[in-house]
């Protein structure tokens, strides 16, 4: 079964400060892997995406995550926070053969950048 | 940008009573979804759906929960006899017609559904 582990609850960081939101996935074979961000009554807005290739992936607004196979992780990070990045940030995956299947969310990491 | 839309943004209903959740997904999309996000817990599917029949449903969606796609535009999702722990924020969301899980699913602002 596929599943994905945010670990904090809450993270807060100082504007300018570089940010990093865990994660970490289970999941049969290779992973599809995503991350979405919600911002206050909004729905979830697609941010990022590893497929193959190069384990840095780049994605909206500045952010990237880096995926790592041999740790099961794939951590957001950003050089430097804005106040704009506070947000519910939220981590997901695909297993490699499932079609149009479903994501798999993570619980969700609340940021808060602080001016 | 498209964006999928989704009605009402909050829904307040007694207990037992049917409600209708409404989506209009992304225009050229043709894999439809609902999610659903209790206060405080992760988001989990509910239901997939194609060429107007059900893809995969979870234990979640069990018979009191339906889906329809009754127009060609709009996407529901219809509750027959809510229950308190039926409160939740439901979300829609759409991809794209060509099967592979590397489409991203584009989401819906939510339908807040309070059971009273």
């Amino acid at each position: 079964a596929q599943s994905v582990a945010q670990p904090e609850d809450q993270v807060n960081v100082a504007e300018g400060n570089p940010l990093t939101v865990k994660c970490t996935y289970s999941v049969s074979g290779n992973p599809y892997l995503f991350w979405y961000v919600q911002y206050p009554n909004r729905g979830l807005q697609f941010l990022l995406k590893y497929i193959t290739g190069d384990n840095l992936v780049k994605g909206s607004y500045g952010f990237e995550a880096e995926f790592n196979k041999s740790q099961t992780s794939f951590h957001l990070k950003k050089p430097s926070a804005l106040v704009s990045d506070s947000a519910l940030y939220f981590c997901a995956v695909r297993g490699l053969n499932s079609g149009n299947t479903p994501l798999v969310f993570g619980k969700g990491t609340r940021l808060s950048v602080i001016a | 940008e498209p964006e999928v839309t989704q009605t009402p943004s909050h829904q307040v209903t007694q207990m037992g009573q049917e409600v209708i959740l409404r989506c209009v997904p992304i225009s050229n999309h043709l894999y439809f979804y609902w999610y659903r996000q209790i206060l405080g817990q992760k988001v989990e599917f509910l239901v997939s759906f194609y060429n107007n029949e059900i893809s995969e449903k979870s234990e979640i969606f069990d018979d009191q929960f339906s889906v329809e796609r009754p127009d060609g535009s709009n996407f529901t999702l219809k509750i027959r006899s809510t229950k308190l722990e039926d409160s939740a924020m439901y979300f829609c969301a759409s991809s794209v017609d060509r099967a592979g899980p590397h489409n991203e699913q584009f989401f819906g602002p939510g339908t807040r559904l309070t059971v009273l």
